[in-house]
Order: structure tokens, then C-alpha cells, then sequence
């Protein structure tokens, strides 16, 4: 199975209204990382959360790591229209660290 | 600036028809390389990378295959291409150094009939 899932599969909120997105994975890992994708284009990174991190904010971005959970949450705050996008978590882990492992990814809509 | 192409953008092909995708970075140098595909809707399944030239890892066995004749040139093969082939190829790049953020090209979406 996917080393990382996203929760929900599916969020459709208000312009406005904060999203939150989570991520689980199995094994230990050397960083998380979150990508976005508009529809029919390439990935975007968005933001890299190494394993002895806790927190880490960029502009309306802020992703929470708990290695002891095995879990990732991104908060989306003050959401745009142009937010509407799916968005994916994938994990670097220790062994062969140059490659990520991608989930199924959520998809966001924000609603004007 | 670095940059990454992919080409083509679309393509629809017959089955069993041979395949080549190719996908070139600009701007930098030994970026390690990959090869993804998305099936409709779903995550991205790393099909191959390449930390260097001629050098090439498998991730999952299948009906293609990868190739990497220069420095900064991925290639993606099949000599003949199943439906099941059909989905949206991605290639990425890394710097291959402790920055281990990939950054995507704009993607081909293959339809095989």
C-alpha cells in the first residue's frame, strides 16, 4: 500500500475558511514533503518538513509533523479561489533518501 | 534558472505501437531524474530514477523502460504499449544534493487505444 494517505480525499470549503489537510505514513522517514497539482499540470512544491521539525510556516502555509503519530497535517488558512487544487503529501524516507513516496492526494475545492 | 521540459504534451497511440517520452533539464548539473505516472484522480507512482548517466533504477516491473544518454536527458521507452499503459508521465528532477525537493515538469498525458 501507499506509504502515505491523505484525509480527507475530497474538501470543499467557503472562500475564506481555512483547509486542512492530513497525511499518515508507515515507516520512518527522513522529511515530508507537500506538492500541489491544478488539474492536468505538473506538481508544485510547496513546502519540505524535515523529521526533527515540529513546525514550519510559508505565507498562508503551516504543516505540523508528529514523527510519533507517523502523521503531517497543512493548513491552508484564509483560503482563494485559486487555492482549488489537489494536493499531496509524499515522504523522503531513510532508506534511499533520494526518492519520495506520493499519496493518493486530496482534493480541495474552494467554493466563491 | 532551472527548467524542465517534457515533450510531448499529449499523444495517442495504438497498442503495441513503440514509445519514446523525453524529458530534458536546463540549468543545472548531475540532477538525479524520474519517471512517474498517474493514473486518473490518483497519486504518482515512481516508476524510474537515475542519480547519474547510464544509471538507471527500476521500481516497479513493467512494460517500459528508461534510458538516460546525457547528463541532463531522461528518455522513457516501451517497445509495445499495453492499454494499461495509458495515464499522465511526469519527470522530475533533484538537485541530488541535501536539498531533496523535486521539481515537476508539466507532464504528458499518453492515451493508448
Amino acid at each position: 500500500s501507499q506509504q502515505g494517505e491523505e484525509d480527507p480525499q475530497a474538501l470543499s470549503i467557503q472562500e475564506g475558511e481555512n483547509a486542512t489537510m492530513n497525511c499518515s505514513y508507515k515507516t520512518s522517514i527522513n522529511n515530508l514533503q507537500w506538492y500541489r497539482q491544478n488539474s492536468g499540470r505538473g506538481l508544485v512544491h510547496l513546502i519540505l518538513i524535515r523529521s526533527n521539525e515540529r513546525e514550519k510556516h510559508s505565507g498562508r502555509l503551516r504543516v505540523t509533523l508528529d514523527t510519533s503519530k507517523k502523521s503531517s497535517s497543512l493548513l491552508i488558512t484564509a483560503s482563494r479561489a485559486a487555492d482549488t487544487a489537489s494536493y499531496f503529501c509524499a515522504t523522503g524516507l531513510i532508506q534511499g533518501a533520494q526518492k519520495l513516496v506520493f499519496g493518493q492526494g486530496t482534493r480541495l475545492t474552494i467554493n466563491p | 534558472s532551472q527548467t524542465i521540459h517534457q515533450w510531448p504534451a499529449t499523444l495517442v497511440q495504438p497498442v503495441g505501437s513503440p514509445l519514446s517520452l523525453e524529458c530534458t533539464v536546463e540549468g543545472t548539473s548531475n540532477p538525479n531524474l524520474y519517471w512517474y505516472r498517474q493514473a486518473a484522480g490518483r497519486g504518482l507512482q515512481l516508476l524510474f530514477y537515475s542519480v547519474g548517466i547510464g544509471q538507471i533504477s527500476s521500481e516497479v516491473p513493467q512494460n517500459l523502460s528508461a534510458s538516460r544518454p546525457q547528463d541532463r536527458q531522461f528518455i522513457l521507452s516501451s517497445k509495445k504499449l499495453l492499454l494499461s499503459d495509458s495515464g499522465f508521465y511526469l519527470c522530475a528532477w533533484s538537485p541530488g544534493t541535501s536539498d531533496e525537493t523535486q521539481y515537476f515538469g508539466p507532464g504528458t498525458r499518453l492515451l493508448v487505444l
